[in-house]
């Protein structure tokens, strides 16, 4: 059973702080890693993927992924009030062509003004 | 990019009628399709895969003649609940596949 393992939070930081949320995943032989963004009442919005180990930046979004610790991580600077959502680190399955998805419980972020 | 549309956005019927939903990839084609359904402050549970030209393939425990999955073209998937019935209320959300899953905005089911 492929799992993906985030801590539920709530995460609770103030505005203009760094954000960190973590991801580990079971499956070594996973090759890419999908953050996704869920308001209250709205569906998921992708906001970053990741494919190779180290870091890669968009605006204030800094996605790290560590293959060998089997650990991805989304780090949120200069947070923001509209930052606060549920964060869903996904995992597609590795092998075959289903393309699921497995989704972690996702962390709750509340960016505090 | 990337552009999953949904309708209804809501959607109130009685029981034991059958409400059809609508999902469409507006700016790319999609093989497959999948469909999500959330209870509230709960996790997206997937419901089934849905591949343009073949059967959908159901999750574990979801009900293939309850929740009808046509997915007749390359830009368009429907999910039909059938004889809904009050416990079927949920949010409704579906995804089209490009390099990873986009999701629609979903459907807010109301069985009364």
């Amino acid at each position: 059973q492929k799992e993906v393992e985030q801590n539920s939070g709530p995460l609770s930081v103030p505005e203009g702080a760094i954000a960190s949320l973590n991801c580990t995943y079971s499956d070594r032989g996973s090759q890419s890693f999908f953050w996704y963004r869920q308001y209250s009442g709205k569906s998921p919005e992708l906001i970053m993927f990741i494919y190779s180990n180290g870091d890669k930046e968009d605006g204030r979004f800094t996605a790290q992924l560590n293959k060998a610790s089997q650990y991805v991580s989304l780090l949120i600077r200069d947070s923001q009030p509209s930052d606060s959502a549920t964060y869903l680190c996904a995992v597609p399955n590795s092998g075959g062509s289903n393309y699921k998805l497995t989704f972690g419980k996702g962390t709750l972020l509340t960016v505090n003004p | 990019g990337a552009v999953v549309s949904q309708h209804p956005s809501r959607v109130i019927c009685k029981s034991g009628t059958s409400v059809k939903i609508e999902c469409r990839s507006l700016d790319f084609q999609a093989t497959t399709m999948f469909w999500y359904r959330q209870f509230p402050k709960k996790s997206l549970m997937l419901m089934a895969t849905s591949n343009e030209g073949s059967k959908a393939t159901y999750e574990q425990g979801v009900e293939k003649d309850k929740f009808l999955i046509n997915h007749a073209s390359l830009t368009l998937s429907t999910l039909t609940v059938t004889s809904a019935h009050p416990e079927d209320s949920s949010f409704y959300i579906c995804s089209a596949q490009r390099e990873t899953q986009y999701f629609g905005p979903g459907t807010r089911l109301l069985v009364l």
